[in-house]
């Protein structure tokens, strides 16, 4: 079965440092993964994709993830915070095409 | 385009009613789907659909119905409504499958009392 885990549900960053947020999936076969991100009282927006193409994934507003197999991680990252990344961040994993699976959010707080 | 729109954005019921949220689209969009999503749960599918007249089930159905009789109208409709319902609810959609981008819509607070 198909699960994914946020190891983070809060973390806190400084304006212009870097932003990891860690998320590990388990999936039988080779599942596509993504990244959401909901703005205070808004829907969600996609940041990035993976579907087994570059392991290198590189979304909107300077974020990427990489894809690591060994590891079952699909890490996001972004090398300099910005005020307006305060959000919560969800990573998704999906190995059927109509099922997606939502992992628990991170919380991102950015301070000036 | 107006994109995803829900109706309404927040709504109070007592136990036992029944109530159906609306969702519509304007993208011609094949793929739409109802999720709840509550406190450290994230979101948790509820129904899908791949396109009109075709509906199935997601993680959490139950307590709530759906139809699909266009494109574009995709209601979630509570049966009965109980306390565990209280939740934000977003709907989406997407050109033809969830590995598509997904375009959410703005949510519906929902209490029951």
């Amino acid at each position: 079965a198909q699960s994914v885990t946020q190891l983070d549900s809060h973390v806190s960053v400084s304006e212009g440092t870097p932003v990891l947020l860690r998320c590990n999936y388990s999936s039988s076969y080779s599942p596509s993964l993504f990244w959401y991100v909901q703005h205070p009282n808004k829907g969600l927006q996609l940041l990035l994709k993976y579907t087994s193409a570059a392991t290198l994934v590189k979304g909107i507003n300077g974020f990427e993830a990489e894809f690591k197999k060994s590891e079952t991680s699909f890490h996001l990252t972004k090398p300099s915070a910005h005020m307006s990344d305060a959000a919560e961040y969800f990573c998704v994993v999906s190995e059927d095409t109509d099922k997606l699976i939502f992992g628990t959010g991170t919380r991102l707080q950015v301070f000036p | 385009n107006a994109g995803v729109t829900q109706t309404p954005k927040f709504q109070v019921l007592k136990t036992g009613q029944s109530m159906t949220l609306q969702c519509a689209q304007d993208m011609n969009h094949e793929y739409m789907s109802w999720y709840r999503q509550d406190p450290g749960m994230g979101l948790r599918l509820i129904h899908y659909s791949v396109g009109a007249g075709i509906t199935d089930q997601g993680e959490v159905p139950n307590g709530y119905n759906v139809s699909r009789s266009t494109t574009e109208d995709f209601p979630l409709r509570l049966l009965s409504a109980a306390p565990s319902q209280t939740s934000v609810y977003f709907c989406a959609s997407s050109y033809s499958t969830g590995f598509n981008e997904q375009f959410f819509g703005p949510g519906t607070r929902l209490t029951v009392l």
